[in-house]
């Protein structure tokens, strides 16, 4: 079992960033691939890429290149997600999520949400 | 990396089954077995509830069963509760990446 929290609601201003962490705990020794999934408001779940916490090479998926940046710090078994140059139309709920199999997400964080508004 | 093809709402009525479609195609649900189902209560973090095409994790009742024929898979919900009635998405392993469904919200009249 994994637990995952991630962090608070963000509000910010176009073209600034937003860092969003997501600290798992629990079944920490064994290694698996963090993910990210975004939902932006009324809309479906999208699958952003993920980061495996041994071998931290991230993998994005179209569309969230460039602009996206994951991270895995080991000595706080904690992923982040940073957003740049952000947009009205990254507003959203960033999840983060372990898998216990191939592309099946078993545990999920409770989401975070960023609000990007002048 | 088209998301894969779900109805946008289904309904049914307490004690009933309802069946939730999800169709991708030759390079995703066609050939992986790596088709998931998540329940997503409004405001909640999703809750995976059916992997690997048919599989339940601990916890979830086996009122939930998935299956698959060529590209489509299913998920059926039989005897509806009241706390059914939730979105649903599906997702499959597509080679290099992750689909998901658009969402079907289940109505549980």
């Amino acid at each position: 079992q994994v637990q995952l929290v991630q962090s608070g609601s963000e509000l910010k201003k176009p073209g600034a960033s937003a860092k969003v962490s997501c600290k798992a705990s629990g079944n920490t020794f064994k290694s698996y691939a963090i993910n990210w999934v975004r939902q932006a408001p009324g809309q479906g779940l999208e699958w952003m890429g993920w980061i495996h916490t041994d071998a931290g090479n991230p993998a994005y998926a179209q569309g969230f290149t460039g602009r996206f940046v994951f991270s895995w710090d080991t000595s706080v078994s904690t992923a982040s997600l940073q957003i740049s140059d952000l947009k009205a139309e990254d507003t959203a709920v960033y999840f983060c999520a372990t898998d216990i199999s191939t592309a099946t997400f078993g545990f999920w964080g409770q989401g975070t949400l960023v609000t990007v508004s002048s | 990396q088209s998301a894969l093809t779900q109805p946008r709402s289904v309904s049914g009525s307490p004690g009933q089954s309802v069946t939730l479609s999800c169709t991708g195609t030759t390079s995703d649900v066609g050939v992986y077995k790596y088709v998931s189902w998540y329940q997503q209560h409004s405001g909640k973090a999703p809750k995976l509830i059916v992997y690997d095409v048919a599989k339940r994790p601990s916890g979830v009742p086996d009122r939930f069963s998935g299956s698959k024929s060529g590209n489509t898979a299913s998920l059926t919900i039989s005897g509806l509760q009241a706390e059914d009635e939730a979105d649903y998405y599906c997702s499959s392993f597509a080679g290099t990446h992750t689909l998901f469904g658009g969402g079907t919200k289940l109505t549980v009249l």
